[in-house]
């Protein structure tokens, strides 16, 4: 079974800088695609970036990206120029490919993340 | 856009009733999930379906059984609620197998059982 393990429950910046939050997984599959979820004060889960684990490069997403070690099983995201509406709730998650039925996703516990003004 | 409506934002319900959690999605997804979502816990999969009367246990199904009649509904349903069922449920939908995309994601239900 697949497990993701985020070990910042909270993390707190000042608006514009530069932060980071850690994940890890673990897993046997060779396939297999990565995301990390914003879900802010509305409740709303939303998609911040997704990875797929045959790619060497890291995505970005405007000022997200990520930092993807695959032999580490780490994929950590990277917020530049932190902004007061990324204040939220991130979950890490991870999905295996190609499997028949339903791709799953498996998430971390999540890092409550405030920007502060 | 994709959209997945889950029927009511709050609910308060007595320990022994019965209780459904609706979930419409609007874009033909094969696959629909049904997840809880705890503080430090993170979110766990109750149960899922990938297909019209299909259905499969997640990690945390005890208490809990689904319906899946038509397509664009998904119906969490707790027989008999209890107190230790009060948390935040959220139903998503994703396409297709071997898609490889992300789930869609509805508003989230908090549930307390009192």
């Amino acid at each position: 079974a697949q497990t993701v393990t985020q070990s910042q429950p909270e993390m707190s910046v000042q608006e514009a800088e530069t932060v980071t939050l850690s994940c890890t997984y673990d897993t046997s599959e060779s396939n297999y695609y990565l995301f990390w979820y914003k879900q802010p004060p509305s409740r709303q889960m939303i998609l911040v970036i997704r990875q797929e684990a045959y790619k060497q490069q890291n995505a970005t997403e405007n000022r997200f990206s990520v930092n993807f070690q695959k032999a580490a099983k780490s994929f950590s995201l990277k917020i530049s120029d932190s902004q007061l509406g990324d204040t939220a709730m991130y979950f890490c998650a991870f999905m295996k490919g190609r499997v028949q039925g339903a791709q799953k996703l498996v998430f971390g516990q999540g890092t409550r993340l405030t920007i502060n003004p | 856009d994709v959209k997945v409506t889950q029927s009511s934002r709050y609910l308060v319900k007595r320990t022994g009733e019965k209780v459904f959690l609706e979930c419409v999605q609007d874009m033909d997804h094969e696959n629909m999930f049904w997840y809880r979502q705890d503080p430090g816990l993170g979110l766990r999969l109750i149960y899922f379906s990938y297909d019209v009367k299909m259905k499969e246990k997640g990690d945390i199904p005890e208490g809990y059984s689904v319906s899946r009649e038509k397509k664009e509904r998904f119906s969490l349903i707790l027989e008999s609620a209890s107190t230790n069922q009060t948390s935040m449920y959220l139903c998503a939908s994703s396409p297709g197998q071997y898609m490889n995309t992300e789930a869609f994601f509805g508003q989230g239900t908090r549930l307390t059982v009192v």
